[in-house]
């Protein structure tokens, strides 16, 4: 089993509807969460984090938690196609030191 | 406000010639740094990574080494390159904090390609 897991997609949305990604991980005693967009040819960016349960609302991103199901998504509201990029997933694992697992990414195109 | 830079931001190399790549961090002390690699298609492999100066951990058994010669400077190095070490390399810096936050922030990247 992977840590951290997540459907490569493609996951096509059309323009204006919500896209949701999702994510699970292993790491029962994972505390930190967080949401890259990787546009093709470019570096990962920050785009979300959370680290409690329930939902984290930024503009038109969610990110939503749960610890218990060991799940984590991604709800892209009002979708453009400036979206479509491939959206990673990484899970903070506790060690003595700050170490992040990725998930190898999901692939979101957004078509007008 | 923070930022980090790679070089360069690519470059073909002959199978068996040396590499060195450069990343440093401004506006910000003591950060945690990371070198990750992403081959074609697929996910961020992390290489190693440094809580501080001289301080280098190793994740992964490769022909590539590390170091951290200042607080805000990480190299990458390989005596021999390999055509398996072709990639995508990226650069990360964390804050030095101990609980709650770990978000890293990542470089634009050198690509790499070995031929």
């Amino acid at each position: 089993q992977k840590e951290v897991e997540q459907n490569s997609g493609p996951l096509s949305v059309p323009e204006g509807a919500i896209a949701s990604l999702n994510c699970t991980y292993s790491d029962r005693v994972s505390q930190s969460f967080f949401w890259y967009r990787q546009y093709s040819g470019k570096s990962p960016e920050l785009i979300m984090s959370i680290y409690s349960n329930g939902d984290k609302e930024d503009g038109r991103f969610t990110a939503q938690l749960n610890k218990a199901s060991q799940y984590v998504s991604l709800l892209i509201r009002d979708s453009q196609p400036s979206d479509s990029a491939t959206y990673l997933c990484a899970v903070n694992k506790k060690s003595g030191y700050n170490k992040l697992i990725f998930g190898a990414g999901t692939r979101l195109a957004v078509h007008p | 406000s923070q930022t980090i830079h790679q070089w360069p931001a690519t470059l073909v190399q002959p199978v068996g010639s040396p590499l060195s790549l450069e990343c440093t961090v401004e506006g910000t002390s003591n950060p945690n740094l990371y070198w990750y690699r992403q081959a074609a298609g697929r996910g961020l492999q992390l290489l190693f990574y440094s809580v501080g100066i001289g301080q280098i951990s190793s994740e992964v058994p490769q022909n590539l080494s590390a170091s951290r010669p200042q607080d805000r400077q990480f190299i990458l190095s390989s005596k021999k390159l390999l055509l398996s070490d072709s990639g995508f390399y990226l650069c990360a810096w964390s804050p030095p904090r101990t609980g709650g936050l770990y978000e890293q922030y990542f470089g634009p990247g050198t690509r790499l390609t070995v031929t």
